[in-house]
């Protein structure tokens, strides 16, 4: 088996601020994704990246960046933090026949102030 | 792309009756349609996926249904237990190697003595 790790698991942030979280696995595998799950709501996908150095962009990526430094990590940036902003921010990887099957991390809960 | 409706949006059963989840999905296209359950405060976390070669499955009490050509996929949860109350998202892939999911908007199982 593997693991998903994300840090920070909590982000406190101001207004206009630039925020960056980052996700690990060990699975080996070469897809990996950024959700984005506010409260009450289904996941949109932000970004995501079928091997290192791939960006693809998702429904929700503007206002964010991303980056696919090694096989193993994938990182997302806040460009410019929303105040009062509240969200969870998921980290999925995929395996599978299509590598469609994917799992997903913990989690990094975002308050921006 | 992709759109799915997931209803209803809440669920509330008697422990050891069964709760059906359903959806609906546009893209014929999409070949790959996974279950998640997701705890308060918790990652979602896959339960049982069904892919387009299939109509059923089932696995520890949990029977998904799909019908290609109405474009509808079904969750199905036989002899609920308090352990069950969750929220529960429906997916598809829009058919694409590697592309994210489009998840519903989530269902929230209440099970009552």
């Amino acid at each position: 088996g593997g693991i998903i790790t994300q840090t920070p698991k909590f982000l406190i942030g101001q207004e206009g601020q630039k925020l960056t979280l980052k996700c690990q696995q060990n699975f080996n595998h070469d897809t990996m994704y950024w959700y984005r799950q506010d409260s009450g709501k289904g996941l949109r996908l932000i970004y995501y990246s079928i091997t290192e150095n791939d960006l693809q962009k998702g429904d929700l990526s503007e206002g964010y960046d991303a980056s696919r430094e090694k096989k193993s990590s994938f990182s997302l940036t806040v460009t410019s933090a929303q105040k009062n902003e509240m969200a969870v921010f998921l980290c999925a990887s995929g395996t599978g026949i299509n590598q469609d099957t994917q799992y997903f991390g913990p989690g990094t809960r975002l308050l921006v102030l | 792309g992709e759109q799915v409706e997931q209803l209803p949006s809440i669920l509330r059963v008697q422990e050891g009756s069964s709760a059906s989840i359903n959806c609906t999905y546009e893209n014929s296209a999409s070949n790959y349609f996974p279950w998640y359950k997701q705890e308060p405060g918790e990652n979602p976390k896959l339960i049982i996926d069904i892919r387009s070669n299939m109509e059923r499955k089932q696995t520890q009490g949990l029977i998904v249904l799909l019908d290609k050509k109405a474009k509808r996929f079904s969750l199905h949860i036989t002899d609920t237990q308090p352990g069950d109350s969750a929220m529960y998202f429906c997916a598809a892939s829009g058919g694409n190697y590697a592309q994210g999911l489009t998840f519903g908007l989530g269902t929230r199982v209440s099970v009552f003595p």
